[in-house]
């Protein structure tokens, strides 16, 4: 079982729509982050956060602790949003293993039509 | 701008040839790290590094290889001895730990023909 879930694996929307992805974990964290990765390849970093709720222009982020989820909430979708994110964790780096930092999820692929 | 710069953005070896990906930033960040994406799975970790002169193996380390003989330089060495090289490849790099938010190179995309 991945330590790092995300679902939808793939979603399709309509401009306009509002849109949520979700990510559930199964280890012990310090953080989550919600990156973004256009089909060029390069990896923006969205949002960092350890508990609550961020919000930035369209984009909120919350993260429930005690549940061990996160989701990304993007309002009123725009075709320019059409992309991969991804949910990591970032675990403690003295923790034993060899993961060193983050630890990502598959990625949800994101199309926004027109 | 301050940022991290990955090169080049393709990149074509022959097999049993060993190849360098070079990853360069200027944001003053301690800690660097190496990922690798294949299609349909999350950014495995190759290899990271906390500070200048150490570095540590990830969890797919095996056929590579790195330096950190500057803060800014972590360049990574793709072996002959990887079994299957071809992937894309992201550079990152941090403060220091995951509490700190992560910034990654545009990547390069590695095809051993």
């Amino acid at each position: 079982k991945n330590e790092v879930e995300q679902s939808p694996q793939n979603l399709t929307a309509q401009e306009g729509e509002f849109i949520t992805i979700n990510c559930s974990y199964s280890v012990g964290i310090s953080a989550l982050h919600w990156l973004q990765q256009h089909p060029g390849g390069g990896i923006v970093s969205l949002f960092m956060l350890s508990s609550g709720k961020k919000k930035h222009g369209r984009l909120i982020a919350t993260i429930n602790i005690q549940e061990k989820h996160s989701s990304l909430h993007i309002t009123a979708s725009h075709p320019r949003d059409s992309a991969v994110y991804i949910c990591a964790v970032a675990t403690p780096l003295f923790s034993g293993g060899s993961q060193g930092n983050l630890i990502f999820g598959k990625g949800t692929k994101l199309s926004v039509k027109p | 701008d301050g940022g991290i710069t990955q090169s080049p953005k393709y990149l074509f070896r022959k097999e049993g040839q060993n190849v360098t990906l070079s990853c360069e930033q200027n944001l003053n960040h301690d800690a660097m790290y190496w990922y690798r994406q294949d299609p349909g799975q999350g950014l495995r970790l190759i290899y990271y590094s906390q500070i200048v002169n150490d570095f540590q193996k990830g969890d797919i380390a095996e056929g590579y290889s790195v330096s950190r003989e500057k803060k800014e330089s972590f360049p990574l060495t793709v072996t002959s001895a990887q079994k299957n090289p071809t992937a894309f490849y992201l550079c990152a790099s941090s403060w220091g730990t995951g509490n700190t938010e992560a910034f990654f190179g545009q990547g390069t995309r590695l095809t051993v023909v």
